[in-house]
């Protein structure tokens, strides 16, 4: 089955700074992949995602990539805030109408004022 | 729409006790899942279910643990005997055939003593 590999673990960056978080998949089949975004004691929430249609995906401070041949897609934050501290996940669809998805293990982000 | 609602919010038990989860999908989504999310195992997904018969319920971790639809408005995820092991938040999660992205609901933050 898919498996989900997600990097690094934790990352701190100073308030402004960017910040990258990097995924991989193992099944060349799955062909949707959402970020979600999930702040200390609360639900996971999708913040955006991409088809396997479409190579980048932007909205605001936010962008996802999409490396189809090399099974990899990027989460890319700009300008970050203290607000964006959370746990990330990223996760691939595995079933075939794409509503199956196997979640990475989770990157904590922290801004530093 | 009240998003996805999920029963309790916290509850506590002893081990060997019979433990239900419910959960209300959002009105007119045609899938349900449910999610066991710990520190060790991340987000893991547990059964989903498509127009209430269920689809996938390998995630299930034994015989201990049950899930049922009964109609398109509820859902409960049963464990008979709970364990410590079992300790976690259980999200519940619906969507939309064609629109991919889950709505989560807030979590059961279950603790078995």
């Amino acid at each position: 089955g898919e498996n989900v590999e997600q990097h690094p673990s934790t990352l701190s960056v100073q308030e402004g700074d960017s910040a990258v978080i990097k995924c991989t998949y193992s099944d060349s089949a799955s062909n949707y992949f959402p970020w979600y975004k999930q702040e200390l004691g609360k639900r996971p929430q999708l913040i955006i995602d991409i088809r396997s249609n479409v190579g980048e995906k932007k909205d605001q401070r936010i962008a996802v990539t999409l490396n189809k041949t090399a099974k990899h897609f990027s989460l890319h934050i700009t300008e970050t805030q203290p607000e964006d501290s959370a746990v990330y996940f990223c996760a691939a669809s595995t079933g075939g109408d794409g509503q199956n998805f196997v979640f990475g293990p989770g990157t904590r982000l922290s801004v530093l004022p | 729409d009240a998003g996805v609602i999920q029963s309790p919010r916290h509850e506590v038990t002893e081990m060997g006790q019979e433990v239900t989860l419910r959960c209300k999908p959002i009105s007119g989504h045609d899938y349900l899942f449910w999610y066991r999310q710990t520190m060790m195992r991340g987000l893991e997904l547990l059964i989903y279910f498509n127009n209430n018969v269920p689809i996938d319920d390998s995630g299930m971790p034994e015989d201990r643990f049950s899930a049922k639809m009964p109609n398109a408005s509820f859902s409960t995820l049963k464990i008979q005997p709970s364990e410590p092991r079992d300790s976690a938040v259980y999200f519940c999660a619906s969507s939309l055939i064609g629109d991919y992205g889950y709505t989560f609901g807030s979590g059961t933050r279950l603790t078995v003593v």
